[in-house]
């Protein structure tokens, strides 16, 4: 699976949008991108996922560069409890055991 | 929500005994895992499970050990507690397979061995 570099924190102002960056430079064709999050002291939820194509849904929104070498999750207004640690991984689907590789994220602090 | 739970939340424990930590999934997933995780640190895989009888050993070594006798009931022992074990183990499950399975993790049991 391909490597993912993200940066280790970042603030935003609550109500305003949240970008978080991923660059994943290696990344290969059949990879998609996945993000999840870790609220303090309890484990990661799944957040988003895509392949190519700009991903919206409930809680955000995913930006994939047209050469899918970075990516961008987006929190359109940022709420105090959107602080977290931030995931971004690449993988295969279906590789084998579908298992996820957790690097060190984005702490993303959401300020009044 | 997901319906995954670890107990206990929270165990503090002298060295040399034997633990074991729960974790219990009432959604009928097939794919079982255990993570570890010092604090501020990454999630390390050490354990997984693809179904029934069914158990593999993670990326990271641990001299913990798992049973998956139930499709719902993944525990995991530790025979000797250390303090070098003390750490955060998280449960997760997911089914299927391709693109849109996802992870659900459980709250987490925070480990102290003294």
């Amino acid at each position: 699976d391909a490597k993912t570099t993200q940066p280790t924190s970042m603030d935003c102002a609550e109500g305003r949008a949240a970008n978080l960056p991923c660059n994943h430079s290696t990344i290969s064709g059949n990879e998609y991108v996945y993000w999840y999050r870790q609220i303090h002291s309890q484990g990661p939820q799944y957040i988003i996922h895509g392949l190519k194509n700009n991903e919206t849904n409930e809680m955000a929104s995913l930006i994939i560069t047209e050469d899918r070498k970075s990516s961008t999750l987006i929190l359109p207004h940022a709420t105090l409890r959107d602080t977290a640690v931030y995931y971004c991984i690449v993988r295969v689907a279906g590789n084998a055991g579908n298992m996820l590789t957790f690097g060190g994220g984005t702490r993303l602090m959401v300020k009044p | 929500e997901a319906d995954i739970y670890q107990t206990p939340r929270y165990l503090v424990i002298g060295t040399g005994k034997k633990i074991t930590l729960e974790c219990s999934q009432t959604m009928g997933h097939d794919k079982m895992y255990w993570y570890q995780q010092d604090p501020g640190m990454e999630l390390h895989l050490i354990h997984y499970s693809y179904g029934v009888n069914s158990t593999e050993k993670g990326d990271l070594s641990s001299e913990s050990t798992v049973s998956r006798i139930r499709t719902e009931h993944f525990p995991l022992t530790l025979e000797s507690a250390r303090p070098s074990h003390t750490s955060q183990y998280l449960c997760a499950s997911s089914f299927g397979g391709g693109a849109n399975e996802k992870l659900f993790f459980g709250s987490g049991t925070q480990l102290s061995v003294l």
